[in-house]
């Protein structure tokens, strides 16, 4: 299974200002996923990262608040901009398992991010 | 929306006992996955059950899946206090493609 880390664990950041989220994995992937989870509630796709091409973004999120960065098959950076408190989430990035075959997928830990 | 629901919302068991939670979701699938997550951390993954499959096996784990439903249920034996956790379904329609998750349930288990 894919091990994968993300940057920072938690952060707590001022309206107005930008944090960006990094995830790291141990093996080469095609495809990464972030989400969203407000507190409370489940998760939430933000947008899709394919190395290599922009990010594909699903209904509600748009690459001027979230953009995406995705420099390598093991890497990808999601930066959330212009915060406001309703921005205060857990985000998430996944990617699939293809090696095995099965169509799972691993999530790293989470980055806590609170926005007074 | 084409997020699944989940039910129970929350559960609250004694340690030993069994626990069930069910998933509906509303699109035709490839698979469907389970996940823990303690605490509003990580999610870890449970189990995974395609779609040509009617019922797996992880250990104090069963899972059951109806495509003609659209339903599945996760069964917790024997739990554990550990097992304490928010548990989520999410619903894969194949090889690189997003997950949609279901809103989760609650499981306590106290001692």
């Amino acid at each position: 299974s894919a091990v994968i880390s993300q940057k920072p664990s938690r952060d707590i950041c001022q309206r107005g200002t930008s944090l960006t989220i990094q995830c790291q994995v141990d093996s080469q992937v095609t495809m990464m996923f972030w989400y969203r989870q407000q507190p409370g509630q489940s998760l939430t796709l933000i947008a899709t990262a394919n190395q290599g091409s922009e990010a594909t973004y699903e209904s509600g999120f748009v690459i001027d608040k979230f953009p995406i960065s995705r420099p390598n098959l093991t890497f990808s950076t999601l930066t959330v901009s212009n915060m406001s408190p309703e921005d205060s989430s857990i985000y998430l990035c996944s990617v699939e398992d293809v090696t095995g075959g099965t169509d799972t997928q691993y999530f790293g830990p989470g980055t806590r991010l609170t926005v007074l | 929306s084409q997020q699944g629901e989940e039910d129970p919302q929350a559960l609250s068991i004694q340690e030993g006992e069994n626990a069930t939670m069910n998933c509906s979701y509303k699109t035709s699938i490839n698979n469907l996955q389970w996940y823990r997550q303690n605490s509003g951390r990580g999610l870890v993954h449970l189990i995974l059950i395609r779609s040509n499959e009617r019922e797996k096996h992880s250990g104090r784990l069963r899972v059951t899946l109806d495509t003609s439903k659209k339903s599945s249920s996760l069964l917790i034996t024997a739990s554990r206090a550990a097992d304490t956790a928010s548990y989520f379904c999410a619903t894969g329609r194949g090889g690189g493609n997003k997950l949609t998750f279901g809103t989760g349930t609650q499981l306590k288990v106290e001692l």
